[in-house]
């Protein structure tokens, strides 16, 4: 069974400031997306990563996938309230038996405050 | 055009009641997802359709009863429901099950089992 532990669970911060998100796993993924979701909504898929050491930019959003392809990292820049919401990591499974099936970390509750 | 369609989107319903949830997706996805969600937890996948054929049933209790009756449509139908069903209902799309396609979330049915 594949695990992504994400952490940290909760993130309270201030407008401006800085954080990252971390997902980690021993396991190899194929790609591993993000997702914000708000509360009473479905997931919003923010990027995909599919190589590793890749990096990807989304505006004040960077993005990380490992080398061995086992972690990956969000980073957001100056945050704005808008940012609050749930963040997921789901990772698809290298070894090609998973049949769709997507393996997500606990989630990040992030509440920016003005 | 990358949406997921869910109707509806609340639904009360006492535990002898019969309802269905609806899923439409027009992105000519192949694979097609069933997911139940607890309030600030991860998405816990339910069912899995590969060109219309149930691929993944990830022991889902009976009462929970899938339906996919072509390939931009799925149905979840729902009987004898108990409180602890109560969540919110996610229906996500991808181009392919079992490869690196991204997987493409609804907004979800928030259900309230009486």
């Amino acid at each position: 069974t594949q695990l992504l532990e994400q952490s940290p669970q909760f993130l309270s911060i201030q407008e401006g400031e800085n954080l990252t998100v971390y997902c980690n796993s021993s396991s190899v993924f194929s790609s591993l997306q993000w997702y914000r979701q708000e509360p009473g909504e479905g997931p919003v898929l923010l990027v995909t990563v599919v190589t590793g050491g890749e990096v990807k930019k989304l505006k004040r959003l960077t993005f990380q996938f490992g080398d061995a392809r086992k972690d990956s990292s969000l980073h957001i820049t100056a945050a704005q309230p808008g940012d609050t919401g749930l963040y997921l990591c789901a990772g698809r499974d290298a070894g090609g038996t998973s049949y769709g099936k997507l393996t997500f970390g606990q989630g990040t509750i992030l509440t920016v405050h003005p | 055009d990358t949406e997921v369609t869910q109707t509806p989107k609340h639904l009360v319903m006492g535990m002898t009641n019969k309802k269905s949830l609806k899923c439409e997706q027009h992105m000519g996805h192949r694979a097609m997802y069933w997911y139940k969600q607890k309030a600030k937890k991860p998405p816990e996948l339910m069912f899995v359709y590969s060109y219309e054929k149930l691929s993944i049933n990830e022991s889902v209790p009976s009462r929970f009863s899938p339906e996919c009756p072509n390939s931009s449509l799925l149905n979840l139908h729902l009987h004898a429901l108990q409180p602890e069903d109560s969540a919110l209902y996610l229906c996500a799309s991808s181009r392919r099950a079992g490869t690196s396609h991204e997987q493409f979330f609804g907004p979800g049915t928030r259900l309230t089992v009486l």
